[in-house]
């Protein structure tokens, strides 16, 4: 499977408890995203990776939210003493470089990392 | 905040039918996007449609864009029951992938 992978695709945690979320993108895909999305909304933008540099963290992103892509390749968001208003569906999404052969635009998600915060 | 409102917020249609959805955005946009979602499952792109372009076609699906009403449009002819799923438009500016998304449209369509 060439596509968005993430996992683990459910996590149940209690208040208070770290949780870390993996994301592997499509290879070759040099921008990587993650998106919040909670019941019954569309995904909000959370931050987004140009190879290993974080270039853009949305004001939703609070201290306890970190997100890293060390080399580039494959990106973790960690979210460090949960609350249950940080249950939600994450999602993550990848893209290419824009080339004439790209819409340029179109994202590519994994089917999401879904946390319940008891 | 969501840039997008769609309406109708649900749809419930026969098959061989068809489904019409609507978008309304508030800031300026490069492109607008419209992506599928079935239930509990990531979001799958249909169809992108650039600021200076009116209309596009993809297989069943028709977009539309007005943007000097900020507004758009995703008519999906002859529905079957596997398009039943969530709808949502998405906006992106100047940011690359920087989408700003609506809260969807939610359509069934039953055999």
């Amino acid at each position: 499977d060439t596509g968005v992978s993430q996992d683990p695709r459910h996590k149940i945690t209690k208040r208070g408890q770290n949780v870390t979320f993996r994301c592997d993108p499509i290879s070759e895909h040099n921008r990587l995203y993650w998106y919040r999305q909670t019941l019954g909304q569309g995904p909000e933008f959370l931050t987004y990776f140009q190879n290993e540099a974080q270039l853009e963290k949305s004001r939703l992103l609070s201290d306890r939210f970190s997100a890293e892509r060390p080399k580039g390749s494959f990106s973790t968001l960690e979210i460090q003493r949960t609350e249950q208003g940080d249950s939600a569906m994450y999602l993550c999404a990848s893209s290419p470089p824009p080339t004439s052969a790209y819409r340029a635009g179109e994202l590519f998600f994994g089917e999401g990392s879904r946390l319940t915060v008891l | 905040s969501q840039q997008g409102e769609e309406d109708p917020q649900a749809l419930s249609i026969q098959e061989g039918e068809n489904a019409t959805m609507n978008c309304s955005y508030k800031t300026s946009i490069n492109n607008l996007q419209w992506y599928r979602q079935n239930s509990g499952r990531g979001l799958v792109h249909l169809i992108l449609i650039r600021s200076n372009e009116r209309e596009k076609h993809s297989g069943r699906l028709r977009v539309t864009l007005d943007t000097s009403k900020k507004s758009s449009s995703l008519l999906i002819t002859a529905s079957r029951a596997a398009d039943t799923a969530s709808y949502f438009c998405a906006t992106e500016g100047d940011s690359w992938g920087k989408l700003q998304f609506g809260a969807g449209t939610q359509v069934v369509v039953t055999p």
